[in-house]
């Protein structure tokens, strides 16, 4: 059975402290890992990842695979209350154009 | 730009109702999701479409029904309303698979089944 696991499933920073998250998945055929980042509503895209060790980057969160330990980080430096979410991450189960869904790291930043 | 759009946002039903939820998008996307969201549990897809007039169940299927009669529309029905489906329900879209790109959200229908 395809999985994912997010941990922590829930984290209360600092302003300005810096953050990691973790996803680590068993699925077969492996093709990519997103991530989206879910505010009071709609999920929104963050990034796509299909490649083993090479950063995605947009501003202040990057993210990097490890295909053979099967597992990804999403990092958030300098974090504001903004970022304040549910950052999720997903995997396409074996050949299916779907998405299997991480439960979630509800992420606090308190100023 | 209205992207995804969802209705209605909220409803309430009793146990044996039946209701549809209409999820609308005008960026001429193939593939089409509904997941639902419940607490402590992510986001688990209960059917999809890969095109118009095609279907597919995912996860969670059992009690609901899907139609895409038109591209740009994906419809959710609940025959008869368990409680067991009080959830926020999410449409999502997407030009390519969830699997190699962006899946654009809804801002999600939050149903009750008393």
């Amino acid at each position: 059975e395809d999985k994912v696991v997010q941990s922590p499933l829930s984290l209360v920073v600092h302003e300005g402290d810096t953050v990691t998250l973790n996803c680590s998945y068993e699925v077969t055929n492996f093709r990519s890992l997103l991530w989206y980042k879910q505010e009071k509503k709609a999920p929104t895209f963050l990034f796509m990842l299909t490649s083993s060790g090479i950063e995605k980057k947009s501003g202040r969160l990057s993210s990097i695979l490890d295909k053979k330990e099967l597992f990804s980080i999403l990092n958030i430096t300098a974090t504001q209350t903004g970022d304040s979410a549910v950052y999720l991450c997903a995997v396409p189960p074996g050949g299916y154009s779907t998405l299997t869904f991480g439960k979630g790291t509800m992420l606090l930043v308190s100023p | 730009n209205a992207g995804v759009t969802q209705t209605p946002k909220f409803r309430v039903l009793k146990t044996g109702q039946s209701m549809t939820l209409l999820c609308a998008q005008d960026m001429n996307h193939e593939y089409m999701y509904w997941y639902r969201q419940d607490p402590g549990m992510g986001l688990r897809l209960i059917h999809y479409s890969v095109g118009e007039g095609t279907t597919a169940k995912g996860e969670v299927p059992d009690g609901y029904n899907v139609s895409r009669l038109k591209k740009q529309n994906f419809l959710l029905g609940l025959e008869s309303a368990a409680p067991s489906q009080t959830s926020v329900y999410f449409c999502a879209s997407g030009r390519t698979g969830g699997d190699t790109g962006e899946l654009f959200f809804g801002e999600g229908s939050r149903l009750t089944v008393l």
